[in-house]
């Protein structure tokens, strides 16, 4: 059974720090791997998806990055801003079209 | 433009009193997907449809179901809630296999009184 780990649980930074996030998963035998955000009370947004044969993927100030061998990725966030505060979900995508989520890292970038 | 669309947003029902939410999507994907998300938790995968194939998970309690009509809506029923069914309840589409990106409704909040 695919488990899927996030740490931190939850992380505060001050704005325009870089931070980075980190997933790990258990069952390397996953089709792709998608960063989430999801704001309080809301639906989950797709921010990032690395295909199983990626090693990255890039969107603006984020950086998705997949080792899929070891069971981790990372998603970077440079210059982080207040807007950026919100639960950061990771997910594996594995057989049957199953998406096996972590529980998040709730993020607070303060003034 | 909204891709896919959740009503209610917020839906409160009666302990034991049938309810059904509501999933509609503009994107014409193959796949939609029903997940529960109780506080600070993952969420979870329920069911899913592809096409008209439904597939329920092992440990999606029989009080759930499920129904496509067409390509574009699907509905979540729960037929008798209990306390532990309060959550929020994600739909989402696929175009077609796993290795595509889901797109997620806004959710609608559930609570059982």
């Amino acid at each position: 059974k695919q488990e899927v780990t996030q740490i931190p649980a939850a992380l505060s930074v001050p704005e325009g720090e870089n931070l980075v996030l980190n997933c790990s998963f258990t069952d390397s035998a996953i089709y792709n791997l998608q960063w989430f955000r999801q704001d309080p009370g809301k639906g989950l947004t797709s921010l990032l998806l690395i295909q199983s044969s990626q090693r990255e993927q890039t969107s603006g100030r984020l950086n998705a990055s997949l080792d899929k061998s070891s069971g981790r990725s990372t998603l970077y966030i440079a210059a982080s801003q207040p807007g950026d505060s919100a639960t950061y979900l990771c997910a594996v995508t594995g057989g049957g079209n199953k998406l096996t989520f972590g529980t998040g890292t709730q993020l607070k970038v303060e003034l | 433009d909204a891709m896919v669309i959740q009503n209610p947003r917020y839906q409160v029902t009666q302990f034991g009193k049938p309810v059904t939410l509501s999933c509609s999507q503009t994107l014409n994907h193959n796949v939609m997907y029903w997940y529960q998300q109780k506080s600070s938790q993952a969420p979870k995968l329920l069911f899913h449809y592809y096409d008209k194939d439904f597939n329920n998970e092992a440990d999606t309690p029989d009080n759930f179901q499920s129904r496509r009509p067409n390509t574009s809506f699907c509905f979540l029923d729960i037929r008798s809630p209990g306390l532990g069914d309060a959550a929020m309840y994600l739909c989402a589409t696929s175009a077609a296999s796993g290795e595509d990106t889901q797109y997620f409704g806004p959710g609608t909040r559930l609570t059982v009184l």
